[in-house]
């Protein structure tokens, strides 16, 4: 299907695991982006990539990790989860950056026990 | 980290009344601002990005307007409908081509039939 996809759309894990959140877009977009979504902060943008291979902190990236070998694909790893990652996490893409909307996936609700 | 307000937090309307509402931000530094639209249970939808200053753009029954010298933007809902309510995310990118996007906490809008 085209579009930006998620998965898994919802998962829960135990604090000190390693969790894995994909995300693919099949319009070749160059920009990609993940941010969580918690109450009272609204989205928070925790890492984002201009092009495969190149990645670059946002606001919250502590205890994340993502890699970008693919232009289509952008995973955010947790390594060890804790319970405060407990969160939405959207995904989003763009073909330019600055002025170009962001289209985003249908989120990943994960909680953190 | 630069902060972008919105206001009011929420807003009840009755079906039928015009809204508007703002997203304010620091003049100083601005590239593009972009207005979302957010459904519970959904993802952000794009509604509009705005780049200069004056800009007005329309879709249907909303608008917005941008005031990048005194950095604020309003948008405005005539005629407000059931199918309106959501919450109206408004985003600032201030790193000229780069693509990350800071958002405010939104303003949720509810319209009573």
């Amino acid at each position: 299907d085209a579009g930006i996809t998620q998965s898994p759309r919802y998962k829960i894990t135990e604090t000190g695991r390693q969790v894995t959140l994909m995300c693919h877009q099949t319009w070749s977009h160059s920009y990609m982006f993940w941010y969580r979504q918690d109450l009272g902060h609204g989205l928070r943008l925790i890492y984002y990539s201009a092009a495969a291979d190149i990645t670059d902190k946002g606001e919250v990236p502590d205890g994340y990790v993502v890699s970008r070998s693919k232009t289509e694909n952008f995973p955010l790893t947790l390594e060890s989860a804790t319970r405060s990652q407990t969160s939405v996490y959207f995904c989003a893409s763009s073909d330019f950056g600055g002025s170009d909307t962001q289209y985003f996936g249908p989120g990943t609700r994960l909680t953190v026990l | 980290i630069l902060n972008v307000e919105q206001s009011p937090q929420s807003l009840h309307v009755q079906e039928g009344d015009s809204t508007n509402f703002t997203c304010s931000f620091p003049s100083s530094n601005f590239y593009a601002l972009h207005w979302y639209r957010w459904e519970t249970a959904k993802s952000p939808e794009a509604l509009f990005v705005m780049t200069l200053n004056g800009d007005e753009k329309k879709k249907g029954r909303i608008s917005a307007t941008l005031n990048t010298k005194e950095g604020y933007s309003y948008l405005y809902i005539k005629g407000s409908q059931p199918e309106d309510s959501a919450t109206y995310l408004c985003a600032l990118n201030y790193g000229g081509s780069q693509g990350n996007l800071i958002f405010g906490k939104g303003t949720k809008l509810s319209v009573k039939p």
